[in-house]
């Protein structure tokens, strides 16, 4: 299996700030990465696929960068909706994996 | 609006059995391939398995630690997937969620989940 590695775990930032958040798989994904976020009790909500491709009604502050095997999500400046745990996520070849996820909280 | 919402969790045995279900709205269903993915308390994501579409004959796939216990369905008439769950163990204890995948693989939407407990 692909594994995904995401960093950190744990990210502190105040609101305004730019964010980047980066996954690394153990081989080459090309472009086969997407990216969610889920807020505590909720069911996560895709916000990237392919990579750096924008899903409808994302907010245009989240963007997505990488290929190969180095990939980061970056939110251009944080807002108080965006505190929530971030998941990168392979889908190159079975079985699909995702990172270990990064969560955002206030500084 | 695509909806999907899962029913079915509750507290088992180990060794035991249940079946969850994933009514699904808003979208032609049988166009698309729908995934099980769950999340362990305070754990992050783990796929489960996937049902492909009708034109894809149906076809599944699964993750090695539930290959040979659970089983993935679907009922294209009651716009439902469903996935059955046998020999349970402590370790599938998790929130269950139900997702809509795009044909190349990722997900594109969720349901609110369902708890499946496993204790004695």
């Amino acid at each position: 299996d692909i594994q995904m590695n995401q960093s950190p775990s744990t990210l502190s930032a105040s609101v305004g700030d730019r964010v980047t958040i980066t996954c690394r798989a153990s081989q080459s994904i090309s472009s086969w990465l997407a990216w969610h976020q889920q807020k505590p009790g909720k069911a996560p909500k895709l916000l990237i696929y392919k990579a750096s491709s924008l899903e409808s009604g994302v907010p245009s502050r989240f963007s997505g960068s990488g290929s190969g095997t180095e990939f980061t999500l970056t939110i251009s400046s944080l807002q108080p909706d965006d505190f929530a745990t971030y998941y990168c996520q392979q889908y190159k070849s079975y079985a699909l994996t995702f990172g270990g996820g990064t969560r955002v909280e206030i500084k | 609006e695509v909806q999907l919402v899962e029913s079915g969790g509750d507290l088992v045995q180990p060794g035991g059995s249940l079946r969850l279900s994933c009514a699904a709205s808003g979208f032609t269903f049988s166009d698309h391939y729908m995934d099980w993915v769950r999340q362990a308390p305070g754990k992050g994501l783990e796929w489960v398995g996937r049902s492909r579409n009708k034109a894809n004959s149906y076809t599944t796939e699964y993750a090695a630690s539930v290959k040979g216990r659970f089983t993935i369905s679907r009922d294209d008439l009651r716009n439902s997937v469903y996935l059955q769950m046998n020999s349970l163990k402590t370790e599938d204890t998790a929130v269950y969620y139900c997702a809509r995948a795009d044909s190349s693989g990722y997900f594109e939407y969720w349901g609110q989940g369902t708890l499946v407990t496993v204790s004695s």
